[in-house]
């Protein structure tokens, strides 16, 4: 079964600074999407940043930037020049690529982040 | 978020009664997704479903069963509730596999409910 693993519960970063947040996965399958999902207060499910596993250019989303790398099987999220408005959980998250009963989004247990002005 | 409505909002519920949570999208989605998110732990897959008719279980399947027996709605039921069902539950759907290029997935905004 496939796992996903954030192991920063929380992270602060100052305004206008860069953070990193780290997520890495389990799975036996070759081809599969990657995604960071943020979660503000109003609890409201806000897509940051897709990967495509057999993409090997890292995605970029203006200030989001993610480090793929798939041997290692890590996904990181950088956000760059932090805002007060990137305070949020954000989640890490893995689908299959193939279709059927096999098909799931499975989330990881989120990294709180603090921006401080 | 637009297409995809949870009721109802906030339950409290008593240990051994039971409810059903509805999800429903106006957008003719194939799949759709019950989660639920406690602290610490992320967002946990309860059952989903990949079109009309059809249902799976997720990663904590216990103690829930869902239903799909119109494209557009997606039951969540508590047969007997427990203490530790008390959640905030999510819905979500989509129109194809979750990553495929040009799919966006909506989730609702969420049901709290609280088992005393």
């Amino acid at each position: 079964a496939q796992t996903v693993t954030q192991s920063q519960p929380e992270m602060s970063v100052q305004e206008a600074e860069t953070v990193t947040l780290s997520c890495t996965y389990d799975t036996s399958e070759s081809d599969y999407y990657l995604f960071w999902y943020k979660q503000p207060p109003s609890r409201q499910m806000i897509l940051v940043i897709r990967q495509e596993a057999y993409k090997q250019q890292n995605a970029t989303e203006n200030r989001f930037s993610v480090n793929f790398q798939k041997a290692a099987k890590s996904f990181s999220l950088k956000i760059s020049d932090s805002q007060l408005g990137d305070a949020a959980m954000y989640f890490c998250a893995y689908a299959t690529a193939y279709g059927g009963a096999t098909n799931k989004l499975i989330f990881g247990t989120g990294t709180l982040l603090a921006v401080q002005p | 978020n637009a297409g995809v409505t949870q009721t109802p909002k906030f339950r409290v519920l008593k240990t051994g009664q039971s409810m059903t949570l509805l999800c429903a999208q106006d957008m003719n989605h194939e799949y759709m997704y019950w989660y639920r998110q406690d602290p610490g732990m992320g967002l946990r897959l309860i059952h989903y479903s990949v079109g009309e008719g059809t249902t799976a279980k997720g990663e904590v399947p216990d103690g829930y069963n869902v239903s799909r027996l119109k494209k557009q709605n997606f039951l969540l039921g508590l047969e007997s509730a427990a203490p530790s069902q008390t959640s905030v539950y999510f819905c979500a759907s989509s129109y194809s596999l979750p990553g495929s290029s040009g799919n966006t997935i909506y989730f609702g905004e969420g049901s709290w409910l609280t088992v005393v």
